[in-house]
């Protein structure tokens, strides 16, 4: 499977400021997700990034407050805007890989801290 | 929407005892089923994966079973180990049009392997 990397792997913010994540694929990928988790949590899908098309999010979530970038096969970014405590969570990236669109394999993570 | 839900939300076993582990799902199309482990702070692996034409898959001491009849599919554990103390995920594929690849995922298992 691909290796997946991200940055930062956390940060502690202050509210109302925004920050941004990177998620480095070493292979391209067609299919990059971004999900948010809380603690002791399932995973919640943020959004689907596509390289040539935009983003398409899912419901409660805005390209406004989460914006995403994916200029490329191997890179996504995605940027937590304007923060609350609230957006304390980790936020994860994946790829679809392998026999078919349906199999993800998933970034390190990112936690992220709002004060 | 589809859903799925796993049970139970914690389970306690002893060392060497067998895990099971189980999802109900609602969309009958649903044709693929992975599981996630998720240690604590690390990222979610996909563990194994089932598609809807088989009905048991078996990597050493885990197995999935797919029941497509009744709608549930149960990750078994055979001869628990303590580093098998994780989160488990099941999730699964909808083949609804709009579903935009993405996985529907279930609220998540603590397994606790007693020593």
């Amino acid at each position: 499977s691909a290796v997946i990397s991200q940055k930062p792997s956390r940060d502690i913010c202050q509210r109302g400021t925004s920050l941004t994540i990177q998620c480095q694929v070493d292979s391209q990928v067609t299919m990059m997700f971004w999900y948010r988790q809380q603690p002791g949590q399932s995973l919640t899908l943020i959004a689907t990034a596509n390289q040539g098309s935009e983003a398409t999010y899912e419901s409660g979530f805005v390209i406004d407050k989460f914006p995403i970038s994916r200029p490329n096969l191997t890179f996504s970014t995605l940027t937590v805007s304007n923060m609350s405590p609230e957006d304390s969570s980790i936020y994860l990236c994946s790829v679809a890989q392998g026999r078919g669109p349906y199999e993800q394999y998933f970034g390190p993570g990112t936690r992220l801290t709002v004060t | 929407g589809e859903n799925v839900e796993q049970h139970p939300s914690t389970l306690s076993v002893q060392e060497g005892d067998s895990a099971v582990i189980k999802c109900t799902y609602s969309d009958s199309a649903s044709n693929y089923f992975p599981w996630y482990k998720q240690e604590l702070g690390k990222r979610p692996q996909l563990i194994i994966d089932i598609r809807s034409n088989v009905g048991e898959k078996k990597d050493q001491r885990i197995a999935v079973t797919l029941n497509k009849t009744a709608k549930h599919f149960s990750l078994h554990i055979t001869e628990t180990q303590p580093e098998d103390s994780a989160v488990y995920f099941c999730a699964l594929f909808p083949t609804r049009m709009d579903s935009n690849y993405q996985l529907i995922w279930g609220a998540g298992t603590k397994l606790i392997i007693k020593p």
